[in-house]
């Protein structure tokens, strides 16, 4: 029944590695998104994707690469993890065009670099 | 630009008390639309209200109510009679027409409420 899924919910590791966080809707939506919660809680974009297409970019590094291999899914790739990297991520889907509609979130994932 | 502010960090009421959270908005454009979300300590974000730039209309619903007012750009949002269970982090959204959907999101509001 869950609306928005992305798995894990908790990911810790040490600097330079590389984590996957996945994400998953059932809302048939054809808009996904990365968002990024910072240790002040602040909220803020980082990726959109429409029906598979990067639409939105908004200057993050390139050691993260979202992919969507369809538009039920998007996932998020980050390479060499940095300390300044641990917050907590969140996936979103919602309708375009429609911009009227809200757009649901995935639970979290808190990623912790050490 | 668009931006979003919630000049009020940190609130702490006991309960049974009212409590208006505030809420302003810059954009030039003239579609837009706000949303209030609520981030309880579990963490998740739950979606609570939507309101469109053309609908001034005031909206309650249970014990939360939404004043907007395009004259001085402001969502703001009201509890009333406050439990502890409303404690948790409120966040103030703007979502401008054709900009991809994305939500620009206030610095949220920490609403400790108390026994």
């Amino acid at each position: 029944d869950t609306a928005v899924s992305q798995t894990p919910k908790y990911l810790v590791t040490q600097m330079g590695n590389d984590k996957s966080i996945k994400c998953e809707q059932n809302l048939g939506h054809d808009t996904m998104y990365w968002y990024k919660q910072d240790s002040k809680k602040f909220l803020k974009i980082m990726f959109s994707y429409n029906n598979k297409e990067l639409i939105i970019n908004e200057t993050v590094p390139n050691r993260f690469s979202p992919k969507s291999p369809d538009k039920a899914h998007l996932n998020l790739h980050i390479n060499s993890l940095e300390l300044g990297d641990s917050a907590v991520y969140f996936c979103a889907s919602s309708q375009a065009g429609t911009v009227n509609t809200e757009a649901f979130f995935g639970q979290g994932t808190r990623l912790t670099v050490v | 630009a668009q931006k979003v502010t919630q000049a009020q960090t940190e609130i702490s009421v006991v309960e049974k008390e009212d409590v208006t959270l505030d809420c302003v908005y810059e954009t030039r454009d003239t579609t837009y639309y706000l949303f209030w979300y609520k981030q309880p300590p579990s963490g998740e974000l739950v979606f609570l209200i939507r309101r469109n730039s053309f609908d001034e209309q005031n909206e309650i619903s249970g014990r939360y109510s939404w004043n907007f007012q395009k004259s001085t750009s402001s969502f703001n949002f009201t509890i009333t009679a406050s439990q502890v269970v409303d404690s948790a982090v409120y966040f103030c959204a703007l979502r401008v027409y054709n900009q991809g959907g994305k939500l620009i999101f206030g610095q949220g509001t920490e609403l400790s409420v108390k026994p």
